[in-house]
Order: C-alpha cells, then sequence, then structure tokens
C-alpha cells in the first residue's frame, strides 16, 4: 500500500461528458503528480502541483485541468471526453520535487 | 525536449542476472530514477541515481553516467516474481518526470 488514495477505481462514460478524478497524497507528501497511461503505453506526465501550487506542466490537453486544494488532495478534471482518452490515470505523490513517487492504484477511465 | 531509450523486451531464467539499460537525451538533467510495474497495477519505485555511480537495493542495482547521458538497472537473482515492466525516468528542468516507453522482463522457470 503506498498511502496514496485514488477514486473511482473505474470510470465508464460517454463522448463528450466530463469526469473528475480524486487524489489524496500520502500523509507529509506536498507534491502531488498526475500521469496518463494508454494501453501499452508508457507513463505519460501531465502536470504536477507542489503545496498547492502548479509546478509543472507535461503533455496535458486543454480540455484537461487539475487543481490541490489547502488539504493537499487534488482532483484533475477531464472535459470534452474523447474516445482516445480512454487510459489509466494515476496519481503520485512525493515529499518534495526529486523524491520517489509514490504511485496510487489508478483510475481506469473507458469512453464508450 | 527530451528522449529516453531503453530496450522493450528481455526473457531470462530464474536465478538468472538481467541489465536493462536507458540511454536518454535531456536538457536540465537531474537525476534518474527506476519504477517497476506489474501488469495493471501502480507502479513502484525502486532507485534514484543523482550522482555517478552504482547505487546498491538488495538484489537490485542502478548505476549512471552523467557524460554519457546512459545509466543501467542491474536485476540479480531473477525470480519469477521480477516479471513486470521497468521504466526509466528522468529528473529534469523545473521538477519533471519523463517515463522511457518500459521493458518489459519475463522470467522463466
Amino acid at each position: 500500500d503506498s498511502g496514496v488514495t485514488q477514486t473511482p477505481k473505474h470510470l465508464i462514460t460517454a463522448t463528450g461528458q466530463r469526469v473528475t478524478l480524486r487524489c489524496s497524497p500520502r500523509s507529509g507528501d506536498l507534491s502531488v503528480y498526475w500521469y496518463q497511461q494508454s494501453l501499452d503505453q508508457g507513463l505519460q506526465f501531465l502536470i504536477q502541483y507542489y503545496n498547492g501550487e502548479e509546478r509543472a506542466k507535461g503533455n496535458i490537453l486543454e480540455r484537461f485541468s487539475a487543481q490541490q486544494f489547502p488539504d493537499l488532495h487534488s482532483e484533475l478534471n477531464l472535459s470534452s471526453l474523447e474516445l482516445g482518452d480512454s487510459a489509466l490515470y494515476f496519481c503520485a505523490s512525493s515529499l518534495g520535487p526529486y523524491q520517489p513517487q509514490h504511485f496510487g492504484d489508478g483510475t481506469r477511465l473507458s469512453i464508450l | 525536449g527530451q528522449s529516453l531509450e531503453q530496450p522493450s523486451e528481455v526473457t531470462a531464467v530464474e536465478g538468472a542476472i538481467v541489465q536493462i539499460n536507458c540511454t536518454y537525451q535531456t536538457s536540465g538533467f537531474y537525476g534518474l530514477s527506476w519504477y517497476q510495474q506489474h501488469d495493471g497495477g501502480a507502479p513502484t519505485f525502486l532507485s534514484y541515481n543523482g550522482l555517478d555511480g552504482l547505487e546498491e537495493t538488495g538484489r537490485f542495482s542502478s548505476f549512471l553516467s552523467r557524460s554519457d547521458s546512459y545509466g543501467y538497472l542491474l536485476l540479480q537473482e531473477l525470480q519469477m516474481k521480477d516479471s513486470a515492466s521497468y521504466f526509466c525516468a528522468v529528473h529534469w528542468g523545473d521538477y519533471k518526470l519523463s517515463f522511457g516507453a518500459g521493458t518489459t522482463v519475463t522470467v522463466r522457470a
């Protein structure tokens, strides 16, 4: 158990819809990261927050947004969903930048 | 931008030694990490190299040469449970972490 909690574990929705994925980091971790992993693909870095502030952006689409709240949990919002957005979305947390990242079990998003 | 290259697949028998190489090109390089991911599971952190040299953690060791933009993960005394995907990842720029495509290790009896 990494200590990182992601909800929901599975999500099935239709094209054009909007969903919110939630992540609670390990106790004490200030950094939260979001990744997308498509079938047979590596992990694509989306965005990172540190203590409530956005610190780094990767290949995150404009239809996607995220935020980290004062209690350090984070949400990833995906809108105008397309079939290609079907993937496993991971959240990870770490004490700080360049520290080992601890991953949650992921949210499997299926777009029908 | 940045790029990482690692072999796509490696197969070995129980008890053997496997070395997974990773070469990278990136600006603002800070360090190299390795993660293990079992099928359908969450990636788990294995090791981190910020300086040149070898880091040993039990049966797993990782090496980095910053001048050669090269690192490797060494898996010793392979066990069936080591069958998984292994990702190298570079820390670069402002707090970014980019993963390679992963190496699938298959351990046979």
